[in-house]
C-alpha cells in the first residue's frame, strides 16, 4: 500500500512564528498535494506539484509556500503564521494527477495561538 | 472554478439500515470522481470511485451512482455497521487535482 509519511503530527506556534511541515511518499509518485481540512469546508488544495522543482497553486495559496526537493519530499512553508492558519493539513501523492487515487498522510494538527 | 456540494452534513442511523449519500458538482469537464472515508483520527482513505462514461459501480455494500445530466452522484451504503462510522467525502477532478465536498459524517449506532 502507498506509504505518505508527514512530520510533525502536532505543532503549536504563536501568530508571526515561521513553520514547516514535511511529507514523504515511498510510491514513486509524480504529483503531491497539501490540503487543509475545516469543518464546513471539506479538503481545500493549497499548492502541488507534478515533480522535484515543480509548484502549481491551489485554490487556497494565500499564506504558504511550498517547495518540492526531490520526487519523494514535498514541504509547506508558513512564515508569518497567522490564527486562521490553525486547521488539519494533509499531504497527498497520486501517480497521474487528478484522475488517480489520492493516498493520504495522517495529517498535521497545527494550531496557531 | 469547479464546485462540489454534499448533503447530508451528517446523519446518524442503526445499524443494519441504509444510508444515502448526495452530491453535486458543477464543472461539465469533469470526468473523474473518487469517495474517500475517514475514520476517526486516521488519515482519509479511498473507497470507490467512477468515471463520467459510467451510470453506476458497487463495490460490496456501497453503490455509486452517476447522472451526468443532471451532475449528480449518490452513494448507498446498505447493512451499515459501527465500522462504517466516519466522515465520507466525495470528490470531482477539475483540471489536475480533485476537489472535495464538505463531507458527510455518518454515525452508525448498535
Amino acid at each position: 500500500e502507498a506509504a505518505v509519511t508527514q512530520s510533525p503530527r502536532n505543532k503549536v506556534t504563536v501568530t508571526g512564528g515561521n513553520v514547516t511541515l514535511s511529507c514523504r511518499q515511498t510510491n514513486s509518485h509524480n504529483y503531491m498535494y497539501w490540503y487543509r481540512q475545516d469543518t464546513g469546508h471539506g479538503l481545500r488544495l493549497i499548492h502541488y506539484s507534478y515533480g522535484a522543482g515543480n509548484l502549481q497553486i491551489g485554490d487556497v495559496p494565500d499564506g504558504y509556500k511550498a517547495t518540492r526537493t526531490t520526487q519523494e519530499d514535498f514541504f509547506l512553508l508558513l512564515e508569518l503564521a497567522s490564527p486562521s492558519q490553525t486547521s488539519l493539513y494533509f499531504c497527498a501523492s497520486s501517480g497521474e494527477g487528478a484522475q488517480n487515487t489520492l493516498y493520504f498522510g495522517a495529517g498535521t494538527r497545527l494550531s496557531v495561538l | 472554478g469547479e464546485q462540489v456540494e454534499q448533503l447530508p452534513s451528517s446523519l446518524i442511523v442503526q445499524e443494519g439500515a441504509s444510508v444515502l449519500i448526495n452530491c453535486s458538482y458543477t464543472d461539465s469537464a469533469s470526468v473523474y470522481f473518487p469517495w474517500y472515508k475517514q475514520e476517526p483520527g486516521k488519515r482519509l482513505q479511498f473507497i470507490i470511485d467512477i468515471r463520467s462514461n459510467m451510470e453506476r459501480k458497487q463495490n460490496q455494500r456501497l453503490t455509486l451512482l452517476f447522472d451526468k445530466k443532471t451532475k449528480h452522484l449518490s452513494l448507498h451504503i446498505t447493512a451499515t455497521q459501527p465500522g462504517d462510522s466516519a466522515i465520507y467525502f466525495c470528490s470531482a477532478n477539475s483540471g489536475t487535482y480533485q476537489r472535495f465536498g464538505t463531507g458527510t459524517k455518518l454515525q452508525v449506532v448498535p
